[in-house]
């Protein structure tokens, strides 16, 4: 157990539709990644942010935004689905915001959008 | 930008032998790098990390890697693979800076280990 939870673990949800995916991360840890893993993308970054503060951007759509609030959970919004958007995201902490640090997974969320 | 290639897709071998991942990372800077495993329907678990101490890590469960930077390589190895050890497992370089900590990862070596 990593440490960083996620939930849910599954959701199934109709084009067009909104979705909130929350992650907790682990105790101490001020930074929250999101990534996107998909059969043809693989896995990709989506969005940092370190104490509340966003720190890095990748190529996450407009449709998509997250925030981290001052509890430090994040929480991912993903907005008018597609049925490209079905993915499992992934949510990760690391105790410092630089890239020596290793981040530690949740188990992610899958996510089928029908 | 930073980039990492794994070399093989798909790897198999039988229990009790020697495991080879191939990866093969392009940075422009002293680089920070990964090998992270993810069983079936489970997330990602870090089984070691370079960050420019000693070429040679030691990871969990009897993995190890050596970072050559003449040869960019950053190989996976374990001496004797164990069942369990069937998994996909990512090259990862960090392309962050002391403020940002962007991963990037590999597509990935799915190995397969026979009985």
């Amino acid at each position: 157990d990593s440490g960083v939870t996620q939930t849910p673990k599954h959701l199934i949800t109709a084009t067009g539709q909104r979705v909130t995916l929350r992650c907790s991360p682990r105790s101490g840890d001020l930074s929250v990644y999101w990534y996107q893993q998909s059969l043809d993308q693989g896995l990709q970054f989506l969005i940092q942010y370190y104490n509340g503060e966003e720190r890095a951007k990748g190529n996450i759509l407009e449709r998509f935004s997250a925030q981290q609030f001052p509890d430090l959970h994040s929480e991912l919004n993903l907005s008018s689905l597609e049925l490209g958007d079905s993915a499992l995201y992934f949510c990760a902490s690391s105790p410092l915001p630089g890239g020596q640090a290793e981040a530690f997974f949740g188990q992610g969320t899958r996510l089928t959008v029908v | 930008a930073q980039s990492v290639t794994q070399l093989d897709s798909h790897v198999s071998v039988s229990e009790g032998t020697p495991v080879l991942l191939r990866c093969n990372y392009s940075s422009s800077y002293s680089p920070s790098l990964f090998w992270y495993v993810q069983h079936p329907n489970k997330g990602l678990q870090l089984l070691l990390k370079y960050t420019s101490a000693a070429t040679l890590v030691k990871g969990i469960n009897g993995f190890e890697a050596e970072f050559k930077k003449s040869e960019t390589s950053f190989h996976l190895t374990k001496p004797s693979a164990h069942m369990s050890d069937a998994a996909e497992y990512f090259c990862v370089v960090s392309e962050g800076t002391s403020n940002t900590g962007k991963l990037i990862f590999g597509q990935g070596t799915t190995l397969q280990v026979k009985p």
